[in-house]
Order: structure tokens, then sequence, then C-alpha cells
């Protein structure tokens, strides 16, 4: 299994402004993925981090808003942008081997934006 | 599209009793994995455990245990002799490709 770390654990950020959310995993690993969580609730796949070119949204997510990097297999960074109120959730890393394998999931930010 | 339906919200049991969680899945892929994750209040999610569609055996670890019914697109998960730290949220996930989708979740509480 990895190890899955995130930083920061928590944050309370003004509106207008934009957050960056890392990703750190101890070993190497083909998938990296990013949710969102709103508290009591599901996850919701925002998108799938890809090492060398440009992640792959969901519907309803776009790059402008969420600009990810995945320099590397084990490092991945969401940055939340020009955020407001509605943007207040739990964002989760998660992480693969390869396809169909496990998820393993960070600890998540919570993140309030005021 | 694949979709995941829990439709218990919330559950409860006495401690060392057993419980039963439910889940179905629409697909019409024939090569998945299935998942039971937990995330108690800390907010860690935690791979419980895992099913592959092609294996008839049903999975089992420790005290956790799944009811994999691939005709009935039904993965149940099963939690023997209870216990305090098993109190979280429940998540049955479904996989193929990677992509991974995930019902709403079942609030379990252990009673002491």
């Amino acid at each position: 299994s990895a190890v899955i770390s995130q930083k920061p654990s928590r944050d309370i950020c003004q509106r207008g402004t934009s957050l960056t959310i890392q990703c750190q995993v101890d070993s190497q690993v083909t998938m990296m993925f990013w949710y969102r969580q709103q508290p009591g609730q599901s996850l919701t796949l925002i998108a799938t981090a890809n090492q060398g070119s440009e992640a792959t949204y969901e519907s309803g997510f776009v790059i402008d808003k969420f600009p990810i990097s995945r320099p590397n297999l084990t490092f991945s960074t969401l940055t939340v942008s020009n955020m407001s109120p509605e943007d207040s959730s739990i964002y989760l890393c998660s992480a693969a081997g390869s396809l169909g394998e496990t998820q393993y999931f960070g600890p998540g930010t919570r993140l309030l934006v005021l | 599209a694949q979709t995941v339906t829990q439709s218990q919200p919330e559950m409860s049991v006495q401690e060392a009793e057993t419980v039963t969680l439910s889940c179905t899945y629409d697909t019409s892929e024939n090569n998945y994995y299935l998942f039971w994750y937990k995330q108690p209040p800390s907010r860690q999610m935690i791979l419980v455990i895992r099913q592959e569609a092609y294996k008839q055996q049903n999975a089992t670890e420790n005290r956790f245990s799944v009811n994999f019914q691939k005709a009935a697109k039904s993965f149940s998960l099963k939690i023997s002799d209870s216990q305090l730290g098993d109190t979280a949220m429940y998540f049955c996930a479904f996989s193929n490709n990677n992509d991974m989708r995930f019902g709403a979740g079942t609030r379990l509480t252990v009673k002491p």
C-alpha cells in the first residue's frame, strides 16, 4: 500500500485568492487523482493527474479553476483558483499503482473560504 | 455510466454484534473491481476490503467479509463482532480502468 501526505491539512482563505494543495506519495505510482468531498457526503472526482501531460478533468471541473501539476511519479499539486465560499470543502488526493488497483487516499485538506 | 447506490444512510449496531451494509451498482462492464472504504471522523479514507469481479469467491479480511452477487450487481459488507472503532462512514466503490465511483455512504455507529 502507498502512504500519502497532503499539505496543508486545513486553511482559511479569503475569496478571490488561490490555494495550492500538495500531495506526496511514498512510492512511485502510475495514477494520481483529486477528489472533492463536502462534509458528510460522498467523493466527487475532480481530475486525474497525468505525469508529463495535462490532467484529465471530469465534467463540471475546468483547468482554469483547478489547475493540476504532476511533475513526477510521486508528487502532484491541485490549485483552487479565484476562490469563492462555494469552494469550501475537503480536497482529497489518492494514488494507485496501476489500472484497476486499489486507490489509497491522503488525509485530505479542509478548506474554508470566507 | 456506472452508478453505485447505498440505500442505508445510517445504521447502528451493538458492540460485538454483526451488521450488514448494502450496496448495489449498475454497469455494463464485465471486468471491474469493488471496494469498501471506511472513513472515521478523522476523515482518512481507509481500504476495508476489495473484490475482483472475475472471482466468484467472496473476499474476507478478518472480521470483514462481502457477499458479492454479480448477476444481481450487489456487494454487501458484513462486519462481525463489531467494535467501537468501527464507527465511521462506509463507502462502497466501483472501479473500471481506474474510473472509480463512490456511493453516498452509510454512517455506522457502534454502540457500547
